[in-house]
């Protein structure tokens, strides 16, 4: 089946580590997204990718780095410079390079900061 | 005050009833989405409209863009039904693909 498939679904982390959420697709997208879900906020873009080898900042890219080496994957780095990591990342992708595809969404990883 | 907003934050129904959820957005857009949500977090794209109405199932989606509006129906509902309901509305053109979420509508339908 075609999916998105992010791991781990739960992490713990202490404070100083870099910790790194994997997303990969089989759906032949082109557009990648990484989004942060906190309680009572909606989803806010981290990262966003279009291409193989390009990615831009989404609204809130501070203490977070991706890489896009293939089209179906696009890991998220949380490093060590996020000041308040603990939160539900999500990770989408859409086909084609146009704003008109709809979006397909991994089950999510929780991330928790001990 | 929010781009996106959704009423109510959350509702409980009891099962077989008609629900309604309600999205106000302030901005022009070129699409909205409807999502569900979860208890475990992942994430279902139920509608994508840019006008009129869509139906899928016991789902009904209406978006009124003059009065910068959308519903989401559900007709006879079930507790699987339990959920949260998230609005998205593309905001624009260009590639940039970015959507405004709003905060969601919890959702409990009981038996």
């Amino acid at each position: 089946d075609g999916g998105i498939t992010q791991s781990p679904k739960y992490l713990f982390r202490k404070e100083g580590q870099n910790v790194t959420l994997s997303c990969e697709q089989n759906l032949n997208h082109d557009a990648m997204y990484w989004y942060r879900q906190d309680p009572g906020q909606g989803l806010r873009l981290i990262y966003y990718s279009q291409i193989v080898n390009d990615f831009q900042k989404g609204d809130i890219a501070e203490g977070y780095s991706v890489s896009r080496e293939k089209k179906e994957s696009f890991p998220l780095t949380v490093t060590s410079a996020q000041k308040n990591p603990t939160a539900f990342y999500l990770c989408a992708s859409r086909i084609g390079l146009t704003n008109t595809g709809e979006l397909f969404f991994g089950e999510g990883s929780r991330l928790t900061v001990l | 005050k929010n781009e996106v907003e959704q009423s109510p934050q959350n509702l409980t129904a009891q099962e077989g009833e008609f629900i309604t959820i309600n999205c106000s957005y302030s901005v022009g857009i070129s699409a909205l989405h409807w999502l569900q949500q979860h208890p475990g977090g992942g994430i279902v794209s139920l509608f994508m409209l840019s006008s009129g109405k869509k139906k899928h199932g016991r789902l009904i989606a209406t978006i009124n863009i003059q009065e910068k509006h959308s519903s989401l129906h559900i007709t006879a509902s079930h507790p699987r039904d339990s959920a949260v309901y998230i609005c998205a509305v593309r905001s624009g053109g260009g590639s940039q693909g970015n959507l405004i979420f709003g905060k969601g509508t919890k959702l409990s339908v009981k038996p």
